[in-house]
């Protein structure tokens, strides 16, 4: 099964919004609300941002948000900071408690 | 917050077994699945498989036939194994604990990760 796909690079400015797509199929992104999200600094832990397609754990902050449209799910970033220069991976479940990672998406902030 | 710490050799001969541990701190196993993650170099994340505390196990198709998971639950540490290794297995290698909510599961504790490199 292929990874799902992301864009391989995005940029924003401080204080601007970006959005990260997740294009998948019928069979994962399109028929699961079960995506997620997860920011990665060089060097650290993966951590969670988004889950069931929209939902903040716990110390997320709401800069952060989910959403899905058909085959393809999105996480936007709202009011860029320097500190979201990261590393962002989708995740989806795929049926038959599988999942499937997107490609990673580097987030440069200008 | 529970910690997660994997460990085991840094390098692998090609057709050897790759084997880790992820010990756990700061929490049991008790309750919980947990995963192995992998991140070839310039590639994106791929899903290894999961292990439940009670021993249950389910792996990604693609590696299935070369995967085993244990669990030992008086050290707290569970346990990858990984056959036949070439040199497309190598990869920083994640050991992460699912967090399950209703009907779905995402990751929500994740250990730094280890580089295996598979060469001769």
């Amino acid at each position: 099964q292929s990874a799902l796909t992301q864009p391989r690079s995005v940029s924003g400015s401080p204080g601007q919004s970006v959005t990260i797509s997740c294009t998948g199929t019928s069979s994962d992104v399109g028929r699961y609300n079960y995506v997620s999200w997860y920011q990665r600094h060089p060097g650290k832990a993966p951590k969670v941002l988004i889950y069931d397609v929209n939902k903040r754990p716990s110390g997320v902050p709401d800069r952060f948000s989910g959403s899905k449209s058909g085959n393809t799910a999105s996480l936007t970033i709202s009011g860029l900071q320097a500190e979201d220069a990261a590393d962002y991976y989708c995740c989806s479940y795929v049926g038959t408690y599988t999942v499937l990672f997107g490609g990673g998406t580097k987030l440069t902030v200008l | 917050q529970v910690q997660l710490q994997e460990s085991g050799p840094g390098l692998v001969k090609p057709s050897e077994t790759l084997s880790l541990s992820c010990t756990v701190s700061g929490g049991s196993l008790t309750n919980y699945y947990w995963s192995w993650i992998r991140q070839p170099p310039g590639e994106g994340l791929e899903w290894i498989g999961y292990i439940h505390y009670s021993g249950s196990t389910n792996y990604n198709p693609s590696l299935n036939s070369r995967v085993t998971m244990s669990v030992d639950m008086a050290r707290n540490q569970f346990s990858l194994q990984l056959t036949s290794v070439t040199a497309t297995d190598t990869a920083v290698y994640h050991c992460a604990r699912e967090m399950c909510t209703g009907g779905s599961c995402f990751f929500g504790d994740w250990g730094q990760g280890m580089l295996v490199t598979v060469s001769s």
